[in-house]
């Protein structure tokens, strides 16, 4: 079974320009978080999909994050303008099912704001 | 948001000794989680437990569901080279599906 895929997993940019990032959850997985993990600080949830509606992102600045799920299935979550703290590694996970805790991670997208 | 602290922040042993590390809270939790990350990768899930004073099992590695709900613990046993990486615990609460990771304790074993 194919594990939860994130691209690009670098990236680098200068602030106050635009990026997005892609995830592919676990086939069949209802459920879709993104996390923000800064260097040395556990992951911080930014928002959670059920299917194609959001459960909660209540820790999304949502004056420059967005994400979206519209089919329920991949992801995209989108920065715009960075700023020079967005810095960090950006973390998409999925679960069966929302009453299903555990959770499982792709590989992440290192953002370099400059 | 909740904090989930853990301790210690890090260790250094020798191969072969056993770890123990927890995971402390000020709030109630429903769901304990147990992470893995090494460098460069995203955490991989080790144990999950559901239920106060759930004790569980994955090979050398045993974690607890506190009996207060407001901790949990994590033991390796009998350490080697590829235990090295950071744990994490990861903390559920139902009513608003909050999701709470720790602070992390850095593994380090020394061959």
């Amino acid at each position: 079974e194919a594990g939860v895929a994130q691209s690009p997993r670098y990236k680098i940019i200068e602030k106050r320009q635009s990026v997005a990032f892609w995830c592919n959850p676990i086939s069949g997985h209802a459920t879709l978080y993104w996390y923000q993990q800064i260097l040395g600080q556990g992951p911080k949830l930014l928002i959670q999909f059920q299917n194609n509606g959001v459960v909660d992102d209540s820790q999304l600045p949502k004056d420059r994050f967005s994400a979206e799920r519209l089919k329920g299935v991949d992801s995209t979550l989108k920065i715009q303008p960075a700023k020079l703290e967005d810095s960090a590694v950006y973390l998409c996970a999925s679960s069966l099912d929302i009453a299903i805790r555990e959770q499982y991670f792709g590989p992440g997208t290192r953002l370099t704001v400059t | 948001g909740q904090q989930l602290n853990q301790s210690p922040q890090s260790m250094f042993i020798q191969e072969g000794e056993d770890v123990s590390m927890n995971c402390t809270s000020s709030s109630i939790f429903n769901t304990w989680l147990w992470y893995k990350q090494d460098p460069g990768e995203g955490p991989v899930l080790l144990i999950a437990l559901y239920k106060a004073g759930e004790l569980t099992s994955n090979g050398r590695l045993t974690a607890q569901f506190g009996i207060t709900r407001k901790d949990s613990f994590l033991n390796i046993s009998a350490s080697i080279p590829s235990d090295v990486g950071i744990y994490f615990c990861a903390g559920f609460i139902n009513t608003g599906n909050q999701f709470y990771f720790g602070t992390g304790t850095s593994l380090t074993v020394i061959p």
